[in-house]
């Protein structure tokens, strides 16, 4: 069974462009989230994804978007990067069943620097 | 004010003290989370709960619903258990975290 993993490690941008993150989900797993995580801080929901759909966002403007395929991995894209879009990013699977949402899977993240 | 609180933010011990972090929440949930986070960002999941007591190895959680408040305790603690150790509360369709709490474990 394999993990969490998330592509790439570390990225650098410039202001105004556009990154896609990836996301592969563990074995088994159907549901991915995805969280910003800036230094020094905790990390903040931005959106999570069930069945290819998104099914809950939190307070991250449209520019962050995501995608989740038929194989449950995902990716998060951002629009016009700003300074302040630089953190790490993390994905998490889990699976939700009828039981409701189970325990999350974190992959290692990647570290996106705005530049 | 956050949905979630922790205490405290920061904490020093010395090898084999036992430990204590507090997580209060003010939103209704269904299950609690206990995140333990390295330096250098790897997140593990420690504990998933939505009542009593669970434990794994030197770590034990609890929940209490009602109260709304949850415990992370580590037993015997090590200098490897430094880390920084997050709650969370999946609530419908958002996730609140707490602000977390530094454990550095002295030898």
């Amino acid at each position: 069974e394999t993990g969490v993993t998330q592509s790439p490690t570390h990225l650098i941008k410039t202001r105004g462009q556009q990154v896609t993150l990836r996301c592969s989900s563990q074995s088994g797993h159907n549901t991915v989230s995805w969280y910003q995580q800036a230094l020094g801080q905790g990390p903040q929901f931005i959106f999570q994804y069930y069945r290819e759909e998104e099914n809950g966002r939190g307070n991250f403007p449209p520019r962050f978007s995501g995608l989740q395929f038929p194989n449950y991995s995902s990716e998060l894209n951002v629009n016009a990067l700003e300074l302040d879009d630089s953190a790490l990013y993390l994905c998490a699977s889990s699976y939700t069943g009828l039981a409701g949402f189970d325990e999350q899977f974190f992959g290692p993240g990647t570290r996106l620097t705005v530049l | 004010k956050n949905e979630v609180e922790q205490s405290p933010q920061n904490l020093t011990a010395q090898e084999g003290e036992f430990i204590t972090i507090n997580c209060s929440y003010s939103v209704g949930i269904s299950a609690l989370h206990w995140l333990q986070q390295h330096p250098g960002g790897g997140i593990v999941s420690l504990f998933m709960l939505s009542s009593g007591k669970k434990k794994h190895g030197r770590l034990i959680a609890t929940i209490n619903i009602q109260e709304k408040h949850s415990s992370l305790h580590i037993t015997a603690s090590h200098p490897r258990d430094s880390a920084v150790y997050i709650c969370v509360t999946p609530t419908g369709n958002q996730f609140y975290f707490g602000t977390g709490t530094s454990l550095t474990v002295i030898p």
